[in-house]
C-alpha cells in the first residue's frame, strides 16, 4: 500500500509569511507524528496525534507553530510569521498505534524542505 | 529526558566488510528501539524495530541487538555493499507508552567499492 506522503516537497517563503505543510499518513494508522530535522542532526519531535487529538505537543518550539488533524487522517502543520530559523526539513510519521510496541513502529514520509528567506 | 548518542559520526569501510554501528541511550525504561536509514535528501526508512522483550532482530544482512540494562543497541551489517552507503539513525522512545522518538545524530556510512 501507499506510504506516508507529504506536500509540498519543497517550500520557499519569505520571513514573516504563513505556511502550511500537509501530511497524509498510511491508511488505518491512528497515530501521527511531526518531527523537524536540521542539517547534520537527527529529527526532533514536535507533536503527536492519537486520532484527532494532539496527545503530546511538548516539542512545538513556540506558539507560532500549530498542527491539526480534524478527521483523524490528514494532518496540517501550520507556521505563522515564519523566521529564518524555521528553515529545516519537516518530517511526518505514522504508526498503527501510539503504543510503544511492535505496532508502534513509525514510518516516515519524504519530508518537506522549508526555506525561509 | 531521553538522550541518544551515536559514535562515530562517520565511517568509511571497503566493500565486503562486516561492521557494527553503535547506539547508546540514557533512559532504559523503553518498550522498543528503532533503527532507520536515511539517504541524502530523503526521508527515513525503517530498518528494524526491536521490542524490549527481544534481544535481537534480523532482516536480511542486518541484525540489531538491544541491551536495556547497559543502555546500548548495535546494528550489525554483514558483507557491506556500496549500496549500504547512507546515514543510519537509531531512535529510542520516551518512557511510558508514548512512543515519540528521540534520535541520535546518525552515523554516515560510506562503503568503498
Amino acid at each position: 500500500g501507499a506510504g506516508v506522503s507529504q506536500t509540498p516537497s519543497n517550500k520557499v517563503t519569505e520571513k514573516g509569511k504563513y505556511v502550511e505543510l500537509r501530511c497524509d499518513p498510511i491508511s488505518g494508522h491512528t497515530a501521527l507524528y511531526w518531527y523537524r530535522q536540521s542539517l547534520g542532526q537527527g529529527p526532533e519531535f514536535l507533536i503527536y496525534f492519537q486520532g484527532t487529538g494532539a496527545a503530546d505537543d511538548s516539542g512545538l518550539p513556540n506558539d507560532r507553530f500549530f498542527a491539526v488533524r480534524p478527521e483523524g487522517s490528514v494532518s496540517t502543520l501550520k507556521i505563522q510569521r515564519t523566521e529564518r530559523g524555521d528553515s529545516a526539513v519537516y518530517l511526518c510519521a505514522s504508526s498503527l498505534t501510539g503504543l510503544a510496541g511492535a505496532r508502534g513502529a513509525q514510518y516516515f514520509g519524504p519530508g518537506t524542505r522549508l526555506t525561509v528567506l | 529526558k531521553q538522550e541518544v548518542t551515536q559514535i562515530p559520526a562517520a565511517l568509511s569501510v571497503p566493500e565486503g566488510e562486516n561492521l557494527v554501528l553503535n547506539c547508546s541511550f540514557t533512559d532504559s525504561a523503553i518498550y522498543n528501539l528503532q533503527w532507520f536509514r536515511q539517504d541524502p535528501g530523503k526521508g527515513l526508512t525503517s530498518l528494524l524495530l526491536i521490542q524490549s522483550s527481544q534481544r535481537e532482530q534480523t532482516s536480511g544482512r542486518l541484525n540489531a541487538s538491544l541491551d536495556k540494562s547497559s543502555g546500548r543497541s548495535t546494528l550489525y551489517i554483514a558483507a557491506s555493499q556500496p549500496g549500504d552507503s547512507a546515514t543510519y539513525l537509531c531512535a529510542a522512545p520516551s518512557g511510558g507508552a508514548n512512543s515519540k522518538l528521540t534520535f541520535g545524530k546518525g552515523i554516515t556510512l560510506s562503503v568503498r567499492p
